[in-house]
């Protein structure tokens, strides 16, 4: 079955060390996303990519850098400059990336805990 | 003021009840989505919607573009519906705005 596949699901981590998340899609979806999400807020958008080797910074892209080598890769990196990394780390897809898409696939998501 | 606000934050209910949840938004929007997020953290992709109504099994979602108002109602809902339900809107995918989400609790 075709999906999103985020690893690991949860994730330790010691304070000042970067840390990659994983996520994988065979949807032959073009857009991928990653959001965040804390208690009691809505998600928000830390970086997308609209197309292999090309990706833009979201609403808090600040601490994070990502990379899109494969349309079916796009991994996250939270690096020790994020001053408040432990959260829920979402990754989605899309199958266009301009108006409205068709719909999202979300995975299943990280949980991340700096420590 | 969030630019998207659901209510109720949270909603218990027993079996069988009808439910429904509501969607305002402040942003002009090409389509509205709502989702389905599973206590294990994972979001299902329930609608996508920009006019009108769509039905989906026990799911009906509706929306007013007018009054930007959206609805997602759950007919003879069922424990299994328990759940967080999240609206967003937008123009463009990257350009989503996230609601915060509705706590739905179905007791048997």
């Amino acid at each position: 079955d075709g999906g999103i596949t985020q690893s690991p699901k949860y994730l330790f981590r010691k304070e000042g060390q970067n840390v990659t998340l994983s996520c994988e899609q065979n949807l032959n979806h073009d857009a991928m996303y990653w959001y965040r999400q804390d208690p009691g807020q809505g998600l928000r958008l830390i970086y997308y990519s609209q197309i292999v080797n090309d990706f833009q910074k979201g609403d808090i892209a600040e601490g994070y850098s990502v990379s899109r080598e494969k349309k079916e890769s796009f991994p996250l990196t939270v690096t020790s400059a994020q001053k408040n990394p432990t959260a829920f780390y979402l990754c989605a897809s899309s199958i266009s990336s301009g108006l409205s898409p068709n719909g999202y696939t979300f995975g299943s998501g990280t949980r991340l805990t700096v420590v | 003021k969030n630019e998207v606000e659901q209510s109720p934050q949270n909603l218990t209910a027993q079996e069988g009840e009808f439910i429904t949840i509501n969607c305002s938004y402040s942003v002009g929007i090409s389509a509205l989505h709502w989702l389905q997020q599973h206590p294990g953290g994972g979001i299902v992709s329930l609608f996508m919607l920009s006019s009108g109504k769509k039905k989906h099994g026990r799911l009906i979602a509706t929306i007013n573009i007018q009054e930007k108002h959206s609805s997602l109602h759950i007919t003879a809902s069922h424990p299994r519906d328990s759940a967080v339900y999240i609206c967003a809107v937008g123009r463009t995918a990257q350009k989503l705005v996230f609601g915060q989400g509705t706590r739905l609790t179905i007791n048997p």
